[in-house]
């Protein structure tokens, strides 16, 4: 079935470092790729999104590409601060088809800390 | 402002005491799906619904029920709570999957 590997955490960084958080998916067909962010305390935001291959998702200084060559939808940012310490999932949306639910599909989530 | 609400954000209940947390969207949204996320397992959607009166099993639905007579309002009511129900529960709202998911806040539910 689908599936959505994201690179375990915690991943802490300092004040303007660079970014990356892997994420690698399995699925038939094309799905939507998403990013969400969970700050402590609160629900789930989207970050950004991409629907089709080698689209960029992008929002806040993030930055993701949808690779279909690689599977993989790596969210980056060039100069992190201390407020981006959250919680990121990465996950998809399986392609609408008959009987399909439109159920996202999720990594297990990497926690962000920026120290300043 | 566009927006899913859910309601309560927080409740303690004891084990067997029926309790339902309301989901409510304000975007005309068809579609509509609870979650549960608990640690090292992320989340995990329990039931969805694709329209009005049109709901189905998620990957979690034992113990859970789901009812969409209203389009904007999307309750999960829990018929006998049990301490494995313990967990953070969201609502989602989308109009079309691809378009990505908007998220209410949270409940988290602790059983006793």
């Amino acid at each position: 079935g689908n599936s959505v590997t994201q690179m375990e955490g915690p991943v802490t960084l300092s004040e303007e470092a660079f970014l990356t958080i892997n994420c690698t998916y399995t699925a038939t067909g094309y799905p939507s790729l998403f990013w969400y962010v969970q700050y402590p305390g609160e629900g789930l935001q989207l970050l950004l999104k991409a629907t089709k291959a080698d689209d960029k998702g992008s929002n806040k200084g993030f930055e993701a590409t949808y690779r279909k060559e690689t599977t993989s939808f790596h969210l980056e940012k060039g100069s992190v601060q201390v407020s981006d310490s959250a919680v990121y999932f990465c996950a998809l949306s399986e392609p609408f088809n008959a009987g399909n639910n439109r159920k996202l599909i999720w990594g297990l989530g990497t926690s962000l800390a920026v120290n300043p | 402002e566009a927006q899913v609400t859910q309601n309560p954000r927080y409740l303690i209940t004891v084990t067997g005491k029926k309790l339902t947390v309301t989901c409510s969207q304000n975007m005309n949204h068809e579609y509509m799906s609870w979650y549960r996320q608990d640690p090292g397992l992320g989340l995990r959607q329990i039931y969805y619904s694709m329209n009005v009166e049109v709901t189905d099993k998620g990957d979690v639905p034992e113990g859970y029920k789901v009812s969409r007579k209203e389009k904007r309002n999307f309750p999960l009511i829990l018929e006998s709570p049990s301490p494995n129900q313990t967990s953070l529960y969201f609502c989602a709202s989308s109009k079309e999957g691809f378009y990505g998911y908007t998220f209410g806040s949270g409940t988290r539910l602790t059983v006793v």
